[in-house]
């Protein structure tokens, strides 16, 4: 079974850091394309980005709204996949979820079930 | 980045209804379309992709079809469990895939 586990989010003041991570596991971690998708309260799903596996050179794409700003790293040894979020801003508040890309396409197969970060003073 | 444009934003049902919810996509995108399911406090699940193929385990009460630029969603005969909110989410070409607004379903 796929499973997902989101860890690091919080509380946090504009223009702070914050890392979130995500336990993998039930999949060969090391061949699937990773993304992050978000939530704000009450609003739809906003893609943020993704990593490529390590095989395929990790390559990252990020979403306008957060390029520059984000980080998509993945460590295979130990399964987890991580989001460095920068300079954040009141507008990135929300729940952050980890998601497989299993057939490499961009169908988002597995979510864990989110990580909750509130950017506020 | 790829438009995406779904309606309505919120549709009553009863169960036993059949219902469509339609996204339309500002370009072409072949039928790289998927659906997700997403219930309250929860994770979304991917429903449908690839415009037409039903993910494993899922009803199939639920069909897609379309291509190109128009998408289609249809739920027959609505069960209790089908009350939600669904999205769209393109997967053409790279990244960022973008999503519709969402459709909440909700029971009549």
């Amino acid at each position: 079974e796929v499973l997902l586990v989101e860890s690091g989010g919080g509380l946090v003041n504009p223009g702070g850091s914050l890392r979130l991570s995500c336990a993998a596991s039930g999949f060969s971690f090391k061949s699937a394309w990773m993304s992050w998708v978000r939530q704000a309260p009450g609003k739809g799903l906003e893609y943020v980005g993704r990593i490529k596996s390590n095989i395929d050179g990790a390559t990252t794409d990020y979403a306008a709204p957060v390029k520059g700003r984000f980080i998509i790293s993945r460590q295979d040894s130990t399964d987890t996949l991580y989001l460095q979020l920068n300079s954040l801003k009141t507008e990135d508040t929300g729940l952050y979820f980890c998601v497989t890309d299993l057939f490499l396409t961009g169908i988002l197969h597995h979510w864990g079930q989110g990580a909750l970060v509130t950017v506020s003073s | 980045d790829i438009q995406m444009t779904q309606s309505p934003s919120f549709l009553s049902a009863s169960v036993g209804d059949r219902v469509t919810i339609t996204c339309r996509a500002g370009q072409n995108i072949d039928n790289y379309l998927n659906w997700y399911q997403q219930k309250p406090g929860k994770a979304p699940k991917l429903l449908i992709y690839g415009a037409s193929t039903l993910e494993s385990g899922d009803p199939s009460r639920f069909s897609g079809s379309g291509s190109g630029t128009d998408f289609t969603l249809t739920i027959n005969n609505v069960q209790p469990d089908d009350f939600a909110t669904y999205y769209c989410q393109e997967s053409y070409s790279i990244p960022p895939y973008m999503f519709g607004q969402g459709t909440k379903l909700d029971m009549k």
